[in-house]
């Protein structure tokens, strides 16, 4: 079955560092992938998406990456700040128009980030 | 706009009682979704829909129902509440599927007792 995989533990960075977060996948190779951004008690907000023909995406201090040959994107914030402190999904888009079926979003548990001051 | 809003925002409900959680969206799209949230599980799918009168399983659709009789609602429910049904419940909108960015709702965190 298609698996998602991101840090399960929370990952701790001093402010002003670069954060990195891991989503892996297995058994599916996704046309897309999606990060939100999502704090306590509200709901995911988007944040970046990247094609499977794309290797790099930018927006102002975050970067993603996607490498479908070892299933894994990549999510740096650079200059991180107290403020970048949230959970951090991955999605994947499954069942793409490729094969047919309908699109659906599926997402990982997500990693914690905590910046600190 | 309002985006995706979802009614209620709270709910305890007791064992074996139904209730039905609203999700409406003002920006004409055409993918709804809805997940659950459970503590070190993420969000799940339980249903989605690709278009008004469509509807398809997610991952998780045991316990479940729900329909899509207009665009911009989709209705989850619960037939029979079990305490397993305990989560935040979280609504999605988007205009095409994984290939555009999902706006979501606040939430509704329901208890089953």
């Amino acid at each position: 079955s298609q698996k998602i995989e991101q840090n399960s533990e929370a990952l701790n960075i001093q402010e002003g560092k670069t954060a990195t977060l891991t989503c892996n996948y297995t058994n599916y190779s996704p046309a897309y992938l999606q990060w939100y951004r999502q704090d306590p008690g509200r709901g995911p907000v988007f944040l970046l998406l990247i094609r499977e023909n794309e290797k790099e995406k930018r927006k102002e201090r975050l970067k993603v990456t996607f490498d479908t040959t070892l299933k894994q994107s990549l999510f740096h914030i650079t200059a991180s700040q107290p403020a970048d402190s949230a959970t951090y999904l991955c999605a994947l888009d499954l069942l793409g128009p490729r094969s047919g079926g309908y699109n659906k979003l599926i997402f990982g548990a997500g990693t914690r980030l905590a910046v600190h001051p | 706009n309002a985006g995706v809003t979802q009614t209620p925002k709270f709910r305890v409900l007791k064992t074996g009682q139904s209730m039905t959680l609203l999700c409406a969206q003002d920006m004409n799209h055409e993918y709804m979704y809805w997940y659950r949230q459970d503590p070190g599980m993420g969000l799940r799918l339980i249903h989605y829909s690709v278009g008004e009168g469509t509807t398809a399983k997610g991952e998780v659709p045991d316990g479940y129902n729900v329909s899509r009789l207009k665009k911009q609602n989709f209705l989850l429910g619960l037939e029979s509440a079990a305490p397993s049904q305990t989560s935040v419940y979280f609504c999605a909108s988007s205009y095409s599927g994984g290939l555009t960015e999902a706006f979501f709702g606040q939430g509704t965190r329901l208890t089953v007792v």
